[in-house]
């Protein structure tokens, strides 16, 4: 069965400064991956996504995240966070069936 | 235009009685999903239905009936309420084999 793990529970960044969330993920064949953000009180909308091809991949908001395969992770990175960043971030594995696994979560802070 | 949307928005009820959840999405996907996201922000997966096929189905009690009267609409029932169903709930759609999956606003479920 696949599984996500993020390590991190709560990030906190100044705003301005670079940013990045760790995601690792389990899954026997090529995966599937997602990195979703959930501002509060809202739903998860996706921020990107890797199914092939290159391995750094582009996103809304300025994200980006890079696949590497060696180390099962899937990480998510930004330049320059901004004060509206500040969110919950999921990072999310799926399979053939179309069963999407989520990590539990990065909590981040953006100080100003 | 709303994509995914879901009523209601709150939902407070006590122990033991019954209560349904709709979603609705105008996006075309012909795949939709329930998750259940607990107070510690973890989202878990409870359903999945593919033009008003069931594929998904987690161990997830009896006491939760989903039903899919077209592949645009998802509505969740759940029979005796417990303290232990208090959740945000969220509806998801999705083409199936595209993977990333659009999601509601959240049904925010207090049990009393």
């Amino acid at each position: 069965a696949q599984s996500v793990t993020q390590p991190d529970i709560h990030i906190t960044v100044s705003e301005g400064a670079s940013l990045e969330l760790r995601c690792n993920y389990s899954y026997g064949a090529t995966p599937y991956l997602f990195w979703y953000v959930q501002s509060p009180g809202q739903g998860l909308q996706l921020l990107l996504k890797y199914f092939s091809g290159d391995t750094l991949v582009q996103g809304i908001k300025g994200f980006e995240a890079e696949f590497k395969r060696s180390q099962s992770s899937f990480n998510l990175r930004k330049p320059s966070v901004h004060w509206s960043d500040a969110a919950e971030y999921f990072c999310a594995v799926g399979d053939d069936a179309g069963k999407s696994t989520f990590g539990d979560g990065t909590t981040l802070t953006v100080k100003p | 235009d709303t994509a995914v949307s879901q009523t209601p928005k709150y939902l407070v009820t006590q122990m033991g009685n019954d209560k349904s959840i709709k979603c609705e999405q105008n996006l075309g996907h012909d795949t939709m999903y329930w998750y259940k996201q607990d107070s510690k922000k973890f989202l878990k997966i409870m359903f999945s239905y593919n033009n008003k096929e069931l594929i998904i189905n987690e161990t997830v009690p009896n006491r939760f009936s989903p039903k899919s009267p077209d592949k645009a609409h998802l509505n969740l029932h759940i029979n005796s309420l417990e303290l232990g169903d208090s959740a945000v709930y969220f509806c998801a759609s999705s083409y199936q084999g595209q993977y990333e999956q659009y999601f509601g606003p959240g049904t925010r479920l207090t049990v009393t």
